[in-house]
């Protein structure tokens, strides 16, 4: 059964700070998709970045970078230079391909607070 | 767009009573589901569908019933509350298609209590 795995679950860190947020998955599965959410204290769930399994290139969106490496089956997420706004729960999800059926695992969420 | 609708927002209900939470999407996506998020736990997809007519569990489906008569609507039925589904609820839909799976976006979310 697939799984994911953010061992952090707490991570406290002072504006301007870079941090990481790691994701760590588990799949029988060559072929397969990789998310990241953001869920700010207002509560609502917002997609940040979708990842095929056949694709392991980083991406970096302004201050937001992924380095997906299948060897070490991660896929973790790193903020530049954070801001308060950031502060909030990201959680890393893993869809397998099963049939015509996809189902999504999140994982348990780590939250993140940044302070001024 | 709307986008993803969910009613109410928030409900209270006692134990042994039944409800139907709505979701519904004007995006014309084939592919809808339902999570609870519970504090500590993550979301947790509890039903999903691939199309109308089309529905399958998912890792937490026991006291919940779903149906898609529409590609628009996914209502979700508690058929007996219990204190134990006290959660928030989350619909979401994607476009999906043979071979892929593309990100889901997500209602606003239904507070629900069971007393």
């Amino acid at each position: 059964a697939q799984k994911v795995t953010q061992a952090q679950t707490e991570i406290s860190v002072v504006e301007k700070e870079d941090v990481t947020l790691d994701c760590v998955y588990e799949t029988r599965d060559t072929t397969y998709y990789l998310f990241w959410y953001k869920q700010p204290p207002s509560g609502e769930l917002v997609f940040l970045i979708r990842r095929n399994s056949f694709d392991e290139q980083n991406e970096i969106s302004g201050r937001y970078s992924w380095n997906f490496q299948k060897s070490t089956s991660s896929f973790n997420f790193t903020i530049t230079a954070s801001q308060v706004v950031d502060s909030a729960v990201y959680f890393c999800a893993l869809s397998e391909a099963t049939g015509s059926n996809y189902k999504l695992t999140f994982g348990k969420g780590t939250l993140l607070t940044v302070n001024p | 767009n709307a986008g993803v609708t969910q009613t109410p927002k928030f409900q209270v209900l006692k134990t042994g009573q039944s409800m139907t939470l709505q979701c519904a999407q004007d995006m014309n996506h084939e592919y809808m589901s339902w999570y609870r998020q519970d504090p500590g736990m993550g979301l947790r997809l509890i039903h999903y569908s691939v199309g109308a007519g089309i529905t399958d569990q998912g890792e937490v489906p026991n006291g919940y019933n779903v149906s898609r008569s529409t590609t628009e609507d996914f209502p979700l039925r508690l058929l007996s509350a219990a204190p134990s589904q006290t959660s928030v609820y989350f619909c979401a839909s994607s476009y999906s298609a043979a071979g892929g799976f593309y990100e889901q976006y997500f209602g606003p979310g239904t507070r629900l209590t069971v007393t």
